[in-house]
């Protein structure tokens, strides 16, 4: 059974440009969260999406956008990147109701750098 | 920003128990403590959480004192897979996870 697959795994793009981030959730899973990981820092909370709906944000600004398909994948876009938009972009599947008992099923990201 | 103390990092030999503290001043009644941890080039991988009584599973055990403001994950046979950052979360609900910067625990030979 796959886990949660992320697509590209490393990514460079030039400051100002715009970039898609893609995520399949793990089978059976139909809420998924996105996460941003600085080098040296815990994962930030970015947004979430459920029933192709944003149900949560972070603190993070509107360049930072997503969409939820149908079959509960995901993207994540950024608008005009700047140079601290390097990162690890961290996709994080669950099934509703059940992650609180069994946590969150995480991909191993998208390295994405701004040059 | 996150709630919990964690120290920076710890080392523990192979085939020890390593006992990863952590702090929760601020924690209340009804937040869970959850933990956890995310191997070089991977993504974070739950491995435990609990409310009030000590907890045990296949991973690890976590202890919580008695007043919740602390708490501690022990791997009881560390292995060099065990090598990794530990996160200790305070998680109310169906909340999402607010990570700190963890404690790097090496395990070696």
């Amino acid at each position: 059974d796959a886990g949660v697959t992320q697509s590209p795994t490393h990514l460079i793009k030039t400051r100002g440009q715009q970039v898609t981030l893609r995520c399949s959730p793990k089978s059976g899973h139909d809420t998924v969260s996105w996460y941003q990981q600085a080098l040296g820092q815990g994962p930030q909370f970015i947004f979430q999406y459920y029933e192709e709906e944003e149900r949560q944000r972070g603190n993070f600004p509107d360049r930072f956008s997503g969409h939820q398909f149908p079959n509960y994948s995901s993207e994540l876009n950024v608008n005009a990147l700047l140079l601290g938009d390097s990162a690890l972009y961290l996709c994080a599947s669950s099934e509703t109701g059940a992650a609180f008992n069994y946590g969150y099923t995480f991909g191993s990201g998208t390295r994405l750098t701004v040059v | 920003d996150a709630k919990t103390t964690q120290p920076p990092s710890m080392d523990c030999a192979e085939g020890r128990a390593a006992n990863l503290p952590c702090n929760h001043s601020t924690i209340s009644g009804n937040e869970y403590v959850y933990w956890y941890r995310q191997i070089h080039s991977q993504g974070p991988q739950y491995i435990i959480h609990g409310l009030k009584n000590n907890e045990t599973n296949e991973m690890a055990s976590l202890i919580i004192t008695e007043d919740r403001k602390s708490s501690t994950l022990i791997l009881p046979h560390a292995t060099l897979r065990d090598t990794a950052v530990y996160y200790c979360i305070d998680r109310l609900g169906y909340s999402t996870l607010t990570f700190g910067k963890g404690t790097m625990l090496l395990v070696s030979p």
